[in-house]
């Protein structure tokens, strides 16, 4: 069927570090969203790409997406504690399912 | 409400007993969707509600679960005779939108043990 690939699983980074995530499709996706999970907590909303190579900025996070609309990415600039979590990409299909990756857990080493 | 809400917020039920969880969607929210979540999981997708109607309940594991929203608001998930493998959070979400094409907003879950 078709899948979301969510790599890396885990990331762990020094305070301070950078931290990205990335999703593949094996199909083209009309929309790719992202959420962020706390401990305990349940995913909030982050942000939506629809355009083909769209770039979108929040502060220090950076969302993009592929050419191909197969792909996309969240990276994180200078990590701060208070960016724990896990970090899901959920992709619609041709079929208006929503596909979601597995997610990958950002930890802050002490 | 301001937020979807989700009751019980934990519910401990003995293998066999039937189990209801209810959601509350944002007023208005056209789509509603079920999820299961297990401890380090992403949300596995269950079923879809778009107003009263059933759109896709492709997800749901087995006939032991049954979703309903008969008057396109409260939403209850119901998984009769229950087994330890149903043990995990129930999340629900709603949108504004169909189809999966806006923003979700999800409720706090409701985390179902089965002893």
């Amino acid at each position: 069927g078709q899948q979301v690939m969510q790599i890396p699983q885990y990331q762990h980074v020094q305070e301070g570090e950078d931290f990205t995530t990335y999703c593949n499709s094996s199909t083209t996706l009309s929309n790719i969203q992202w959420y962020k999970q706390r401990p305990g907590g349940h995913p909030v909303f982050l942000i939506q790409l629809v355009k083909s190579g769209e770039v979108k900025k929040q502060k220090r996070l950076t969302f993009q997406f592929g050419e191909a609309k197969k792909n996309s990415s969240l990276h994180i600039t200078a990590t701060q504690t208070t960016d724990v979590g896990t970090y899901f990409c959920a992709g619609l299909d041709s079929n208006y399912q929503l596909i979601w990756g597995a997610g990958t857990k950002l930890i802050i080493k002490p | 409400g301001a937020g979807v809400s989700q009751s019980p917020r934990y519910k401990v039920a003995k293998r066999g007993q039937d189990v209801a969880l209810r959601c509350d969607p944002i007023s208005g929210h056209v789509s509603l969707f079920w999820y299961q979540q297990a401890l380090g999981q992403g949300p596995e997708f269950l079923t879809y509600f778009q107003n009263e109607a059933q759109l896709d309940k492709s997800g749901l594991p087995s006939d032991r679960f049954f979703a309903e929203r008969p008057e396109g608001s409260v939403s209850t998930l119901k998984i009769q005779r229950t087994q330890q493998e149903d043990s995990a959070v129930y999340l629900c979400a709603s949108s504004r939108s169909g189809m999966g094409t806006g923003e979700l907003f999800f409720g706090e879950g409701s985390r179902l043990t089965v002893l």
